[in-house]
């Protein structure tokens, strides 16, 4: 089992950049998270996944963020576009069935926007 | 929706003691509290989980209660050890496809060899 595979790992780029963020969730696992981790607001979900399908995007902070899943193996986070208060660690997460069982992380995209 | 309070944001121990740390939430259709353990700059990791159905689980030195009727659970770690040193996140769900995690805010935990 590889786990949750994000990238990539780290991110530095100017503000008005794209960035997009990568998934590939645990094999079999129907449900991925998107999750963002800052110092001021903890960790935040984004936007959930169930198969492929988005449940519920509220978490999304606006238009500069758009998320896709076209198929179970993958999954994009894009920003466009981005702006310093957009930098954060980012975290993927995948589940067999809901959010109401055991979620696993991945290792996470810490993105600095200058 | 839901809103979780952790409780307390810092815990310093000496090792060898116990810690605990508490959450409330404030939808009493929650059921699923899992608490996860966040090492400096590594990925949140689920430790234990708990559902509604049931008051306290226990896996080797780490226990979770859960009192509905308060709408708090806590965790419990006993003969702590420096590894235990993390943030603590606690976390609730109505537990329907639909329904998210909400995370408390964190605890970190400090525990003095």
């Amino acid at each position: 089992d590889a786990g949750v595979i994000q990238s990539p790992r780290h991110e530095v780029t100017e503000m008005g950049q794209e960035v997009t963020l990568r998934c590939k969730p645990i094999s079999g696992h129907n449900s991925l998270f998107w999750y963002r981790q800052t110092m001021m607001r903890g960790l935040e979900l984004l936007i959930y996944f169930n198969n492929n399908v988005p449940i519920d995007d509220s978490g999304m902070p606006e238009d500069r963020f758009s998320a896709k899943m076209p198929n179970a193996s993958f999954s994009t986070l894009k920003i466009q576009p981005s702006e310093p208060r957009d930098s954060a660690v980012y975290f993927c997460a995948s589940s067999l069935g809901g959010p109401h069982q055991p979620q696993h992380f991945g290792d996470g995209t810490r993105l600095s926007i200058l | 929706g839901e809103n979780v309070e952790q409780h307390p944001s810092t815990l310093s121990v000496q090792e060898g003691d116990s810690a605990v740390i508490k959450c409330t939430y404030s939808d009493s259709a929650s059921n699923y509290f899992p608490w996860y353990k966040q090492e400096l700059g590594k990925r949140p990791q689920l430790i234990i989980d708990i559902r509604s159905n049931v008051g306290e689980k226990k896996d080797q030195r780490i226990a979770v209660t859960l009192n509905k009727t308060a709408k708090h659970f806590s965790l419990h770690i006993t003969e702590t050890q420096p590894e235990d040193s993390a943030v603590y996140f606690c976390a609730a769900s109505m537990g329907n496809a639909g329904n998210m995690l909400t995370f408390g805010g964190g605890t970190r935990l400090m525990v003095k060899p």
